[in-house]
């Protein structure tokens, strides 16, 4: 059965670095999407991306963030400089209807 | 501003013990509702989708339902297995963002 894959599981980032989570969606999915999970709260909207641009995005989803489809497979989000408070479960989804998220990639800013 | 609340918040049952989870939402014009499952450190999971009020989906020892203000998820004759958090999600029309609320913890004992 297709499924979304992030990689990598964890990263370990110091303050202020810049961190790149790729994310290989379902092959024939058009939409996708960035979400992120701060422990013990809710899953929450970053942004979604159809047709090589950005279609939606949230109040989160500020110029430290951008994402790229840097070719067929690969989907990725850029975070420029992390922060403390950007710790956090970020999930990749892809849709043709229903969102299917990928296993997570857990971003630990040191 | 689309929300999502989801009680109870935690709930342990004894295998064989049936019971249902709430999800209240508002949101303007929904497009879909939405379960998934989410296992610790695991993303979502799809479960089902519910588009309007009087429809019923099931998928084993679970059934959802919806109405215009909430949506329920029964879980009939539980089992340890069925131990995870159910995530509750709308996305309205117009929009390809999914709003998600907490989630109802549920342990299942043996």
């Amino acid at each position: 059965e297709p499924e979304v894959t992030q990689t990598p599981s964890h990263q370990v980032t110091q303050m202020g670095q810049e961190v790149i989570l790729r994310c290989v969606p379902i092959s024939n999915h058009l939409y996708f999407y960035w979400y992120r999970q701060i422990l013990g709260q809710k899953v929450e909207f970053l942004v979604s991306f159809y047709n090589n641009e950005i279609s939606e995005k949230s109040e989160i989803f500020d110029d430290q963030f951008s994402v790229e489809r840097p070719d067929g497979s690969n989907f990725t989000l850029k975070i420029r400089s992390t922060k403390l408070e950007d710790s956090a479960m970020y999930f990749c989804a892809s849709s043709w209807g229903e969102q299917y998220f990928g296993p997570g990639t857990r971003l630990t800013v040191t | 501003e689309d929300q999502v609340t989801q009680s109870p918040e935690a709930l342990r049952l004894q295998e064989g013990e049936s019971s249902s989870l709430n999800c209240s939402y508002t949101v303007s014009g929904l497009r879909g509702l939405f379960w998934y499952r989410q296992d610790p450190g695991k993303g979502p999971e799809f479960l089902f989708t519910l588009y309007s009020a009087g429809e019923e989906k099931e998928k084993e020892r679970l059934k959802a339902t919806l109405t215009k203000k909430e949506s329920f998820l029964h879980i009939t004759a539980p089992k340890p297995e069925d131990s995870a958090t159910y995530l509750c999600a709308v996305q309205a029309r117009g929009n390809n963002r999914l709003a998600f609320g907490k989630g109802n913890q549920v342990v299942v004992i043996p």
